[in-house]
């Protein structure tokens, strides 16, 4: 069974441009998360999408906004990149019956702005 | 609102040596907790997790014990390898949010 898979890997863009990040789920899964692994900030949680619906957001700016597909993958876009995004960006994927259920992460992918 | 604290590392260890890790959380109703790890240049995975309490999670050696009235979930593991060298979180979740909220993280480094 194929992992949560994350592209790409590494992505470097400027100030002020805009950044498209994106996660296939493990197969079955309808749920995905996005968090943002910063140095010296840990991991914070920034989306979670179900059934192609933003259920919840964490404590980021509207420039961070993203999307999921009728196939359950999904795309993080921010826009306005700044200086302190440069990060680790995460996916993770969990089954439709979340109760109790882990999350299931992908490798990342590397975010650097210049 | 919810929070995870667990011990700053980094920690460093010879084979064979024992660990823990302590793992304290602050929550209301009954979370899910979790330990993931991080090998280097690599994504998160997930090590064991406990739902309610007094469950014991347990892979690859490695033990936690769901304790709800110290509102704890310290990992354990009675042998390190150096093939345990990573960085470890700790995190919970509560059902209705689905957000998992992480602890800082813990470099464990096993020297030979």
């Amino acid at each position: 069974e194929a992992g949560v898979t994350q592209s790409p890997t590494h992505l470097i863009k400027t100030r002020g441009q805009q950044a498209t990040l994106r996660c296939s789920p493990i197969s079955g899964h309808t749920s995905v998360y996005w968090y943002q692994q910063a140095l010296g900030l840990g991991l914070q949680f920034l989306l979670w999408y179900d059934e192609g619906e933003e259920r919840n957001r964490g404590n980021f700016p509207p420039r961070f906004s993203g999307r999921q597909f009728p196939n359950y993958s999904s795309e993080l876009n921010v826009n306005a990149l700044e200086l302190e995004d440069s990060a680790l960006y995460l996916c993770a994927s969990s089954p439709r019956q979340r109760q109790n259920q882990p999350q299931h992460f992908g490798d990342g992918t590397r975010l650097s702005i210049l | 609102g919810d929070s995870v604290t667990q011990m700053e590392g980094p920690v460093t260890l010879s084979e064979e040596a024992c660990l823990t890790i302590n793992c304290t959380y602050t929550a209301t109703g009954y979370p899910s907790l979790f330990w993931y790890v991080q090998y280097p240049g690599e994504g998160l995975q997930l090590l064991l997790k406990a739902t309610k309490a007094d469950d014991k999670g347990s892979n690859k050696g490695f033990e936690a014990t769901y304790r709800k009235e110290t509102t704890s979930f310290h990992l354990e593991k009675g042998s390190v390898q150096v093939s345990d060298s990573a960085v470890y979180f700790c995190a919970l979740s509560q059902g209705g949010s689905e957000k998992l909220v992480f602890g800082k993280g813990t470099k464990l480094t096993v020297n030979p």
